[in-house]
């Protein structure tokens, strides 16, 4: 059974830098064609995809978000780490992360809802 | 970034009816089109990919269809349990982006 869960700070100052974690069991990020990705979805509204890294360490990001996005992944660990610097109270959404395989991007994440506020 | 538009953006319907929902790409995709349902407070699920593959599990009243730029998801006959919001995906060209959402809600 895979399994992906986020973890982080639910709380972020404007222009800080978030870190979010996503652990993940029931498959590894060393087999062929397997990736992890990160989405995000504002309150109200539609997801949208900000980063994904692949079993290769090939990194795709949202070109809007580039400047600002990280991806990382640690094999041994079974972690794929997303960085976002200088946030802003847009970036207030939920974050998930997600298992991608061929066409299939499932299961997801629980997500966690991260706040940006002073 | 290639846009998908979804109509109805919301649907009121009753249990056992038929509806479809439609997604439309500004792009040419293939069928690298997924369907998502989501409950609140959850993520979403997947129920479709390929345009018109069922991921495993999903009910079969659940149906994709289309090709190209034009898409749409059918539910043959409304259960309690599907009432929630719908969104497609394209997964052509990354990022991957969504359709805003269609809102299902009991009549």
């Amino acid at each position: 059974q895979i399994t992906l869960k986020e973890s982080g700070p639910t709380v972020v100052k404007p222009t800080q830098t978030l870190t979010l974690t996503c652990t993940f069991s029931g498959f590894s990020l060393s087999t062929r064609g397997v990736g992890v990705g990160w989405i995000r979805q504002p309150p109200g509204k539609a997801p949208e995809s900000l980063a994904l890294i692949y079993w290769d360490d090939d990194k795709r990001y949202n070109s809007s978000l580039q400047s600002r996005l990280s991806i990382t992944k640690d094999t041994s660990t079974n972690q794929v780490v997303l960085t976002m610097t200088n946030m802003d109270p847009v970036d207030t959404a939920t974050y998930y992360c997600a298992h991608i395989w061929g066409d299939l991007t499932d299961p997801w994440g629980q997500g966690i809802l991260v706040t940006v506020s002073s | 970034d290639i846009q998908m538009t979804q109509s109805p953006s919301s649907l009121s319907a009753s249990v056992g009816d038929r509806v479809t929902i439609t997604c439309r790409a500004n792009q040419y995709i293939r069928n690298y089109l997924a369907w998502f349902q989501q409950k609140p407070g959850k993520a979403p699920k997947s129920l479709i990919y390929g345009a018109s593959s069922l991921q495993s599990g999903v009910p079969s009243r659940f149906s994709g269809s289309g090709f190209g730029t034009d898409f749409a998801l059918t539910i043959s006959s409304l259960q309690p349990e599907d009432f929630a919001t719908y969104y497609c995906q394209q997964y052509d060209t990354f990022p991957y982006t969504f359709g805003q959402g269609t809102k299902l809600e009991i009549k």
